[in-house]
């Protein structure tokens, strides 16, 4: 496995309910990253922490609040979801973030779907 | 800003082929091309990458290609095997962003 683990794997959710994804990574890396997988779609990248501070906010809507407590630990909590937002969740690690850091390394996502 | 186009979106290969994959990409400060396979189930997991100050990198069955002048890199995959089915993306980085494809689907046929 990648080093980068994500809980729960599958999640369903009604459009009211407040829910939470939670990332860990053992790689001793720095960056973490939210990106959200739909189907027939680029990677789309949502949220950047460095140093456990927010570095990239790609105009992500505010149902969608990341929580970055240590380098280790990434969440992103829900609520008020819309259907459109079903997707695969993907959390990613590298040692930094910035032009000289290159590799990513995925966890193996959550399925989220949004009744 | 940066844009990476991959094709094809579906390839389907015999066993044993070759599989070839083929990103462009727009901005060319882009430095650094990243390919990751996704298997079902499963995240992306970096496969091959080249920088661009080389033109191709080989890893057993993996080669990956590189133009900068045309602006484009390719994924060569030989003596393809069942366990090459997957989905493939290329992605191009710039500055601080990466880029993705949308993503190639691979079939291995008995």
């Amino acid at each position: 496995e990648t080093g980068v683990t994500q809980t729960p794997r599958h999640l369903v959710m009604g459009m009211t309910n407040k829910k939470s994804l939670k990332c860990e990574q053992h790689l001793g890396h720095n960056a973490m990253y939210w990106y959200k997988q739909s189907a027939k779609k680029p990677l789309e990248l949502m949220f950047v922490y460095n140093f456990k501070e927010q570095t990239e906010n790609n105009s992500v809507p505010s149902r969608f609040s990341p929580e970055c407590p240590n380098s280790s630990h990434l969440f992103l909590h829900l609520h008020t979801l819309q259907p459109e937002d079903s997707a695969l969740y993907l959390c990613a690690s590298s040692q930094e973030w910035g032009p000289s850091t290159d590799t990513q390394y995925f966890g193996p996502g959550t399925r989220l779907t949004v009744l | 800003g940066e844009n990476v186009e991959q094709h094809p979106s579906t390839l389907s290969v015999q066993e044993g082929d070759s599989a070839v994959i083929k990103c462009t990409y727009s901005d060319s400060a882009s430095n650094y091309f990243p390919w990751y396979k996704q298997e079902l189930g499963k995240g992306p997991q970096l496969i091959i990458d080249i920088r661009s100050n080389v033109g191709e990198k080989k890893d057993q069955r993996i080669a990956v290609t590189l133009n900068k002048t045309a602006k484009h890199f390719s994924l060569h995959i030989t003596e393809t095997q069942p366990e090459d089915s997957a989905v493939y993306f290329c992605a191009a980085k710039v500055y601080d962003k990466i880029i993705f494809g949308k993503g190639t689907r691979l079939h291995i046929l008995p």
